[in-house]
C-alpha cells in the first residue's frame, strides 16, 4: 500500500526558508512513471500546485512560485523535499505531498495527510 | 495562464443529483480530474481522465467533458458526500497543474 507522509516544522518565521520532507512507503521512489509533487491548500482558498520532481531529478515548478521554490529527491531514503525561500504570511497553508501519474495528463492518486505550516511575524 | 471556473457552492437534499461544473477554454481537449476534500483531510481522487473512476469510488460518481465545460455528477447524494470538490487539468502552455477554485457541496 503506497503511503506518503509529510514532516517538518509547523511554524516558520517570515522571510526565512520553509523546508519539508515527504517520505514514501510501500513503493520505490525510483520507479518510473511518477512525478513526486508538492501541493498546498491556502486557507479560505483552493489548492495550488507548487512543484514536481521525477526520479531522475527533473523538476517542474509553478511559474508563480518558481523564483522561490526548489524540490529535491533522495532515492536512498525514499524521500523528496520542498524548500520555499523568503516566506510571508501568504505562504501559510496546509502542505501536501502527492504522487502524480502521467506527465501531460497528470493526476494525483496518492496523497499524504498534509502538514499545517504557519508563517509567523 | 489557464483558468478553471467552478461555482463556489451547491446545496441539495439527500437523494438528489449534484451536478458540479468546471469551465475552461476548450477544456474538452484536455483530460480533467476531480477530487473530493473533506475538512481536515487530504483530497481524494474521484474521477480521472474525464470519466474514469478509481475502483474504491462508488458508481454514483461520474464525469464528462465537452466543449468548454467538464462536469462531475453525483447521483443519489448522501450526507457523506458533503465536501469540497476540485477539478484539475495539466496546462501544456504553462507546463503546470491547474486546479479550479473548488465547489462546496452541502447536503441539507
Amino acid at each position: 500500500q503506497v503511503q506518503l507522509q509529510e514532516s517538518g516544522p509547523g511554524v516558520v518565521k517570515a522571510s526565512q526558508t520553509l523546508s519539508l520532507t515527504c517520505t514514501l512507503s510501500g513503493a520505490s521512489i525510483s520507479s518510473g512513471g511518477f512525478h513526486w509533487t508538492w501541493i498546498r491548500h491556502l486557507p479560505g482558498k483552493g489548492l495550488e500546485s507548487i512543484g514536481h520532481i521525477y526520479f531522475s531529478g527533473t523538476t517542474i515548478y509553478n511559474p508563480s512560485l518558481q523564483s522561490r521554490v526548489s524540490v529535491s529527491i533522495d532515492t536512498s531514503e525514499n524521500q523528496f523535499s520542498l524548500t520555499l525561500k523568503s516566506v510571508t504570511a501568504a505562504d501559510t497553508a496546509v502542505y501536501f505531498c502527492a504522487r502524480g501519474f502521467n506527465r501531460i495528463k497528470m493526476y494525483f492518486d496518492y496523497w499524504g495527510p498534509g502538514i499545517v505550516v504557519t508563517v509567523s511575524a | 495562464s489557464y483558468v478553471l471556473s467552478q461555482p463556489p457552492s451547491l446545496s441539495l437534499a439527500p437523494g438528489q443529483t449534484a451536478t458540479i461544473t468546471c469551465g475552461g477554454d476548450n477544456i474538452g481537449t484536455k483530460s480533467v480530474h476531480w477530487y473530493q476534500q473533506k475538512p481536515g483531510q487530504a483530497p481524494v481522487l474521484v474521477i480521472y481522465y474525464n470519466s474514469d473512476r478509481p475502483s474504491e469510488i462508488p458508481g454514483r460518481f461520474s464525469g464528462s467533458n465537452s466543449g468548454n465545460t467538464a462536469t462531475l455528477t453525483i447521483n443519489r447524494v448522501e450526507a457523506g458526500d458533503e465536501a469540497d470538490y476540485y477539478c484539475q487539468v495539466w496546462d501544456t502552455n504553462s507546463d503546470s497543474v491547474v486546479f479550479g477554485g473548488g465547489t462546496k457541496v452541502t447536503v441539507l
